[in-house]
């Protein structure tokens, strides 16, 4: 799987854009961009992922560059809830397993 | 529906004793796997359920270290003659594996072992 890095922190003043880079230039063309967060003391929680076109759910929007070497996770209106470490992954889809290759993500602290 | 569950949430053991750790993963998901986190680290990959088999272990740290998986439901991980090392939080997830597309893993709460 493609390596990524990710800043090792970030603020966000609550009801902001949170705005997560992501760098992953060795990525293959099979390989989809996915993001978890953790929130402390609990397991991780899928957000979101892509392959090539940006895509948008109920938790956030997640644009990534035409050349697919870095993406974007976009919160819109941070809420303090949304502090937690946010961990970017790329990975093949598909069949089979899929196995979870985790860094150590960004921890996002959102302050009142 | 009920998500993942683990028990115990907290287990504490004397170096050297065995401790067993258990997942009930969402009804219907056929795959199941088993992370560890020590303290301030990202997830370390340990091994992987597809039904009862286990076709990938290759993230088991030792051969202390053994699971099962029962059912296709219930696993358990079990960690022997335990080593100060070993203290971690236990993370267990599980998914469908579709014929085509991803597999988004649901992970549990974990249990977190502390071996003095």
């Amino acid at each position: 799987d493609a390596k990524t890095t990710q800043p090792t922190s970030m603020d966000c003043a609550e009801g902001r854009a949170a705005n997560l880079p992501c760098n992953h230039s060795t990525i293959s063309g099979n390989e989809y961009v996915y993001w978890y967060r953790q929130i402390h003391s609990q397991g991780p929680q899928y957000i979101i992922h892509g392959l090539k076109n940006n895509e948008t759910n109920e938790m956030a929007s997640l644009i990534i560059t035409e050349d697919r070497k870095s993406s974007t996770l976009i919160l819109p209106h941070a809420t303090l809830r949304d502090t937690a470490v946010y961990y970017c992954i790329v990975r093949v889809g598909g069949t089979g397993f899929q196995k979870l290759v985790f860094g150590t993500g960004t921890r996002l602290l959102v302050s009142p | 529906g009920a998500g993942v569950s683990q028990s115990p949430s907290n287990k504490v053991t004397e170096k050297g004793k065995d401790v067993e750790l258990r997942c009930d993963p969402i009804s219907g998901h056929t795959a199941l796997y088993w992370y560890r986190q020590s303290l301030g680290q990202g997830l370390e990959f340990l091994i992987y359920f597809q039904g009862n088999s286990a076709p990938d272990k290759s993230g088991l740290p030792s051969d202390r270290f053994s699971a099962e998986r029962t059912g296709g439901s219930v696993s358990t991980l079990t960690i022997q003659r335990t080593q100060q090392e070993d203290s971690a939080v236990y993370l267990c997830a599980s998914s469908l594996v579709p014929p085509r597309g991803y597999n988004e893993q649901f992970f549990g709460p974990g249990t977190r072992l502390t071996v003095l």
